[in-house]
């Protein structure tokens, strides 16, 4: 089972501060099939970044990821005030699919 | 824009079964996604991946909960449900219903809403 790691666990920034975050694997990733999911209280977590640096349909481009193997970063550019949440990653290359155990980022 | 629904008890006692439905519209649940997804996070914690079954009715599950997980397709209904056995306090959760982006390596792109099963006599 890939393990991920995250961090940091909790990320404290103001709105228009660029947010980046770490998530390393155990092993490597196949094929970069790592994406990333923003979760708020109450909501279904949406994906953000699939396949490690492709955007989702209608995700602005303020959110970026990038890495490869056992190392991925996502990145915020400019926080905006509907981006503080929880944001976890997750390998899809191999079963059992595993998720990161998440960064908060929360208004500084 | 597909959408997805949970149902099912809120409260099960130990030892017995979890069985949750999820039901998907703006779709069809066997020829817009193939593989159908179920998740889950306990109070304070991460995301697990419990399973996902393809439309046919093929589950692949995570080996700790394979023994007890069982899963099915109801396309009539647009529907698949998640089966879990002998549950203890640790399966409380809230449980999400999602759907693989094409293939089974894919990322979950479509996610119901959650729903909460407490495990509590």
């Amino acid at each position: 089972e890939i393990v991920l790691t995250q961090s940091p666990g909790t990320l404290s920034l103001s709105p228009g501060e660029r947010a980046t975050l770490s998530c390393r694997a155990s092993q490597s990733v196949s094929s970069s099939y790592l994406a990333w999911y923003q979760h708020k209280p109450g909501q279904a977590p949406r994906v953000l970044i699939y396949g490690a640096s492709t955007r989702a349909t209608g995700i602005p481009d303020r959110f970026s990821g990038s890495g490869s193997g056992t190392d991925f970063t996502l990145t915020i550019s400019r926080l905006e005030p509907e981006d503080f949440a929880v944001y976890y990653c997750q390998q899809y290359g191999s079963t059992p699919f595993t998720f990161g155990p998440g960064t908060k980022v929360d208004i500084k | 824009q597909l959408q997805l629904q949970e149902s099912g008890p809120g409260l099960v006692k130990p030892s017995e079964t979890l069985s949750l439905t999820c039901t998907v519209s703006g779709g069809s649940i066997s020829s817009t996604h193939y593989y159908w997804g179920w998740i889950r996070q306990p109070p304070g914690k991460g995301l697990e991946w419990i399973a996902s079954i393809y439309y046919s009715g093929s589950t692949y599950s995570k080996p700790s909960l394979k023994s007890r997980v069982s899963t099915s397709v109801d396309a009539s209904k647009n529907q698949f449900s998640l089966n879990l056995t002998s549950v203890t306090a640790t399966d409380t959760a809230v449980y999400y219903c999602a759907t693989h982006r094409s293939g089974y390596y894919d990322d979950f792109d479509y996610w119901g809403q959650g729903t909460l099963v407490t495990v509590s006599s």
